[in-house]
């Protein structure tokens, strides 16, 4: 079964670049998801299928995925910007949906 | 706007039972797979329960199966939780969200949980 690795924690200076990575085995050859939650709120997808953003959320945040590490980069990270981040992809063999333990960003 | 508003949670003791409802808006709900997930206090996010869009796949995590149920009435808008022999585990604020998620005779296509509800707080407690 798939297992998603997230560091626990990732801190950053204003307007620099935070790197977020989820690791898993192969994890390159599946769809990654990744999402922003803010204290007290309800997650928010900020990138899906690896690379795509949706509507509304700002080019700062993209979002790579290559054999074992996917990862996403929030460039010049803003005070808005800390909050936990999570990666999820689905696991086709077993039929469930997996989270990675989550990400705590902090903005210095 | 496209909109999902859970409610139903409550206190209830353990061993009790508990039904979920996610009133949904703004979008063909038909259309769309489904999801609960949940969040216990400072904890992150466990994945609870999948339904696809015609009700007739339902994927549960192993810590829920057969006490829990996932249902929906496309005619409503509505998706459903319920929930059997709850335990102080399952604590959390559960949370519905919208599965952007399409299927082949052979292949499925995930997009991620593009919406999701505020979220409703279940606790268990004696």
């Amino acid at each position: 079964s798939h297992v998603l690795t997230q560091t626990p924690s990732v801190s950053v200076a204003p307007g620099q670049t935070a790197r977020i990575t989820c690791g898993g085995s192969n994890i390159g050859s599946k769809s990654v998801h990744w999402y922003q939650q803010r204290p007290g709120q309800a997650p928010v997808l900020v990138v899906y299928d690896d690379t795509d953003r949706p509507s509304g959320i700002p080019e700062r945040f993209s979002g790579s995925n290559s054999e074992n590490t996917a990862t996403l980069t929030i460039s010049r990270v803003e005070a808005g910007d800390e909050a936990d981040y999570y990666c999820q992809m689905w696991d086709s063999t077993n039929h469930r949906v997996v989270f990675g333990g989550g990400t705590k960003l902090t903005v210095l | 706007e496209v909109q999902l508003v859970e409610s139903g949670g409550g206190l209830v003791q353990p061993g009790g039972s508990l039904r979920l409802s996610c009133a949904a808006s703004g979008f063909t709900f038909s259309s769309y797979w489904m999801s609960w997930v949940r969040q216990a206090p400072g904890k992150g996010l466990e994945w609870v329960a999948s339904i696809k869009k015609d009700g007739n796949e339902k994927y549960y995590v192993d810590s829920v199966r057969g006490r829990f149920t996932i249902s929906r009435e496309n005619a409503k808008n509505s998706l459903y939780l319920q929930m059997n022999s709850l335990s102080t585990e399952d604590s959390a604020v559960y949370y519905c969200a919208k599965n952007e998620r399409y299927c082949t005779s052979t292949t499925c296509y995930d997009y991620g949980l593009d919406v999701w509800g505020q979220g409703t707080t279940v606790t268990v407690s004696s």
